[in-house]
């Protein structure tokens, strides 16, 4: 069956320093992957998306790519603040428009 | 411009009752989604709305679940008999469209109804 993983373990750095996040998929090839960030109470906030012929995209602080052949996608916050501590999730669509995702990944940014 | 509003925020039900749970999506958005968010785990598919017609209910998980979006824009969740297991949080979602080929759109979600069954 598909299977989206995301790192179980929250991921703590000191401010500054750059967060990867890790999502890796099975048993499917997906057209694109979507990056999705949540804070608690709140419902997920898109980030990025990036297409299985692009390998990197940047958007300000954030980097994604995109590796079709280890069926891997690996999610960078360079600079990180505190502010960016939430959870990231990483979503597929295996069927052309609902998104399955990952369990997400907790990240703390401490001053 | 408004987002996506859910209501209620909260619902505490007992075991058995009917709820139903409204989702008023971006305006000019004609996909919906509902999603359900238990704790610890990523949001789950449940069903997905192009216009008035359910294109995809296949994550409903039982015919207790049902969806309606009647005019093409509101659309209620419903739920009979609940049981304690359906306790989670509701999300709400809508983009553009859905997706056509190689031009996938972002969903934008709304903050959801938690829902509590006692």
């Amino acid at each position: 069956s598909q299977k989206i993983e995301q790192n179980s373990e929250a991921l703590n750095i000191q401010e500054g320093k750059t967060a990867t996040l890790t999502c890796n998929y099975t048993n499917y090839s997906p057209a694109y992957l979507q990056w999705y960030r949540q804070d608690p109470g709140r419902g997920p906030v898109f980030l990025l998306l990036i297409r299985e012929n692009e390998k990197e995209k940047r958007k300000e602080r954030l980097k994604v790519t995109f590796d079709t052949t280890l069926k891997q996608s690996l999610f960078h916050i360079t600079a990180s603040q505190p502010a960016d501590s939430a959870t990231y999730l990483c979503a597929l669509s295996f069927s052309g428009y609902a998104l399955n995702f990952g369990k997400g990944t907790s990240l703390l940014v401490t001053p | 411009g408004a987002g996506v509003s859910q209501t209620p925020s909260n619902k505490v039900t007992e075991k058995g009752k009917y709820v139903e749970l409204r989702c008023d999506p971006i305006s000019g958005h004609t996909a919906l989604y509902w999603y359900r968010q238990s704790l610890g785990q990523g949001p789950e598919f449940l069903i997905y709305f192009q216009g008035t017609g359910a294109a995809d209910d296949s994550g409903l998980p039982n015919d207790r679940f049902f969806a309606v979006r009647p005019e093409g824009s509101v659309s209620t969740l419903k739920i009979q008999r609940t049981e304690r297991g359906d306790s989670a949080v509701y999300l709400c979602a809508s983009s553009q469209a859905g997706t056509s080929g190689s031009k996938p759109y972002e969903q934008y979600f709304g903050p959801g109804t938690r829902l509590t069954v006692t």
